[in-house]
């Protein structure tokens, strides 16, 4: 049975840190892995997804990593801002099956 | 391009009571998932569906619980007899379905507060 975590659960940090996210999940038989936002009380926004054969994907600040042979996940942020605290979330999919998800990482910005 | 919507944003039912719980695709879309996320905890699968089809529901209870998407219009999930327990965030997504990618789009859900 396939389980996500991630590691922190919360993390703070001053505004303009670079900062790590870790996902580690237990079956390496994964087609993609997806990093999402989600800002209190509202829905999940897709930050970015890696294919299975791909090692890593950028999106401006953010850069997301994965070794499935280690079952391992990192979405790095650079020069973090307040705009940047939320939840994040980490999600692995399975041919034929829906997404699973970790916890989630909530991150807090300070100015 | 409109993304998934979801309606009602909240929903507010006393126990005993029926809620549906609607979803309209993003355009070009026929692959509907339903997750629900219980406070303090992470979000869960309920099912997938397709096109008059339900693909997989193993997320979803067996009683109260039904889901459909027709031919016409939105996705529906339906709660008879809410009870308190059921008080989540329910997210609707939905994708093309390609195997190897199917990039899940998701809504803004719909809050149920059951009293």
């Amino acid at each position: 049975k396939q389980e996500v975590t991630q590691i922190p659960a919360a993390l703070s940090v001053p505004e303009g840190e670079n900062l790590v996210l870790n996902c580690s999940f237990t079956d390496s038989a994964i087609y993609n892995l997806q990093w999402f936002r989600q800002d209190p009380g509202k829905g999940l926004t897709s930050l970015l997804l890696i294919q299975s054969s791909q090692r890593e994907q950028t999106s401006g600040r953010l850069n997301a990593s994965l070794d499935k042979s280690s079952g391992r996940s990192t979405l790095y942020i650079a020069a973090s801002q307040p705009g940047d605290s939320a939840t994040y979330l980490c999600a692995v999919y399975k041919a034929g099956t829906a997404l699973i998800f970790g916890k989630g990482t909530t991150l807090s910005v300070s100015s | 391009n409109a993304g998934v919507m979801q309606n009602p944003r909240h929903l507010v039912r006393r126990r005993g009571q029926e809620a549906r719980l609607r979803c309209s695709p993003m355009k070009g879309h026929s692959h509907v998932y339903w997750y629900r996320q219980l406070p303090e905890e992470g979000l869960k699968f309920m099912v997938y569906l397709q096109k008059e089809n339900i693909i997989d529901e193993s997320g979803m209870p067996k009683e109260r619980f039904s889901a459909e998407f027709p031919k016409e219009g939105p996705s529906i999930l339906r709660i008879q007899q809410v009870v308190r327990g059921d008080s989540a965030a329910y997210f609707c997504a939905s994708s093309q379905g390609l195997a190897e990618i199917n990039e899940q789009f998701f809504g803004p859900g719909t809050r149920l507060t059951v009293l």
